[in-house]
């Protein structure tokens, strides 16, 4: 069974930073791409990053280009979502979802986490 | 990168069929998708390369795309459907993931 769990969420300060990881279990992890979601309280989902199977690829957002980096450690099955200089839209419940391939620029999200959330105070 | 258009609301009685669209400039070239998520939860795939069912999602959901517009089709509705549905599809020219903006989907 394919299982995603984030960690990491939590209280930050306007400008400040936060790494969110992810571990997932079930599967051969190295051969999914993976990636990031955000969905702010009452409003709809809106991607963030994705990162390939062997890390060599990474794709961000227009909206956290330059702040966020995304990176994984195949050896522990994790991948992580560093933020940086956060603002107050980047408050959210942050989902890691794992695609249904390696490259990370095709397909769909056929797996999600519950999320982990993300608060920015002003 | 381009936009994904659906509808904010839907609501349907019991066993009737609901109709969730999704229009983009690029479906006639990329798969659509489909989530569901009910509150509180996660989103859950429902629809893959625009029709084309996950094990385990009931067969009264199904999915077909025309030009520019990708439908979510429920037959037979029932309490449980009722939930935010959302639309993804990808945008190769600058490799990115593209949402809807979400139907919610209102049982009467």
């Amino acid at each position: 069974e394919v299982q995603l769990v984030e960690s990491g969420g939590g209280l930050v300060q306007l400008g400040g930073s936060l790494k969110l990881s992810c571990v997932a279990s079930g599967f051969t992890f190295g051969n999914y791409a993976f990636s990031w979601v955000r969905q702010a309280p009452g409003k709809g989902l809106e991607w963030v990053s994705s990162i390939s199977g062997d890390g060599g690829r990474t794709f961000f957002a227009d909206s956290v280009k330059g702040r966020f980096s995304v990176s994984r450690d195949n050896s522990k099955n994790t991948v992580f979502l560093e933020m940086h200089n956060l603002r107050v839209e980047d408050a959210a419940k942050y989902f890691c979802a794992k695609d249904s391939g390696l490259a990370g620029t095709d397909g769909h999200l056929s797996s999600w986490g519950q999320g982990t959330l993300v608060t920015v105070s002003s | 990168s381009y936009e994904l258009t659906q509808p904010p609301s839907v609501s349907v009685s019991p066993g009737q069929t609901a109709r969730i669209t999704c229009s983009g400039d690029a479906l006639p070239r990329q798969y659509a998708y489909w989530y569901q998520q009910r509150p509180g939860q996660a989103p859950v795939l429902v629809l893959y390369k625009d029709k084309e069912r996950p094990s385990g999602v009931p067969e009264r959901l199904s999915g077909s795309s025309s030009g520019t517009t990708a439908t979510l089709t429920i037959s037979g509705v029932q309490a449980e459907d009722e939930a935010d549905y959302y639309c993804q599809s990808r945008d190769n020219n600058e490799d990115s993931v593209v949402f809807g903006g979400g139907t919610r989907l209102t049982v009467l």
